[in-house]
């Protein structure tokens, strides 16, 4: 069964503060994607990651950058955190043209 | 631009009762679709896809969903609902020639009384 783990599932970080997290998916899928969750707004699109060390903009991408040095690994990098920037973060990956597999997300707040 | 609509936010159903939840899409091309769903506390997880074929799809827990491409629709419905079938239900659509992006909707939050 395919895992998708993400390092955190509750994380309280300040204001202006550089935040890291983290994703490992263990069955060698290219894609890589990470979302955020807000109630009424469904998921939307921050970066993605078709292969390693590439990387594309989501829909949101403002606020955010990532990180792929290795297939299993992507991470988000939130540059300096804002209030507007707390919420729910939904790493996924997929084999190519396949549904995504969502690791249980990390809810950040910013305070 | 692409968008997911869902037509309910939130649904709340008595067990037995039959779901139909909305999804439409604005894409016009070829489309793969999905629904996802997330029960409390736990991951997304796949329901079902449709990406050719018989357009009535099969998914797991008895749901299932029917893409009709003239009214660009992909309407999720289960006979008899049960109270473990509470969860957030979210439609998602991928253009075949879009790349890697899937748009998801905002997703429907289903309430199943006992």
């Amino acid at each position: 069964d395919v895992k998708v783990t993400q390092s955190s599932r509750y994380l309280v970080k300040r204001t202006g503060e550089k935040v890291f997290l983290e994703c490992v998916q263990d069955m060698d899928h290219e894609n890589m994607f990470w979302y955020r969750q807000d109630p009424g707004l469904g998921l939307r699109l921050i970066y993605f990651s078709y292969d390693v060390k590439m990387k594309e903009k989501g829909d949101i991408p403002e606020g955010y950058s990532v990180s792929r040095e290795k297939k299993e690994r992507f991470s988000l990098i939130l540059e300096s955190a804002s209030t507007n920037q707390t919420s729910m973060y939904l790493c996924a990956s997929s084999p190519l043209a396949q549904p995504q597999h969502f690791g249980d997300g990390t809810r950040l707040s910013i305070l | 631009a692409q968008s997911v609509s869902q037509h309910n936010h939130h649904v709340i159903l008595s067990e037995a009762a039959s779901l139909e939840l909305g999804c439409n899409y604005s894409y016009g091309g070829t489309v793969n679709l999905f629904w996802y769903v997330q029960y409390p506390g736990q991951h997304l997880q796949l329901l079902l896809k449709y990406f050719s074929g018989d357009p009535l799809v099969k998914g797991i827990k008895g749901f299932e969903a029917e893409f009709i491409k003239s009214k660009f629709s992909f309407n999720l419905r289960k006979p008899s609902v049960q109270w473990s079938d509470t969860a957030e239900y979210f439609c998602a659509v991928k253009e075949i020639t879009g790349g890697f992006k899937t748009i998801f909707g905002a997703g429907t939050r289903l309430f199943v009384k006992a």
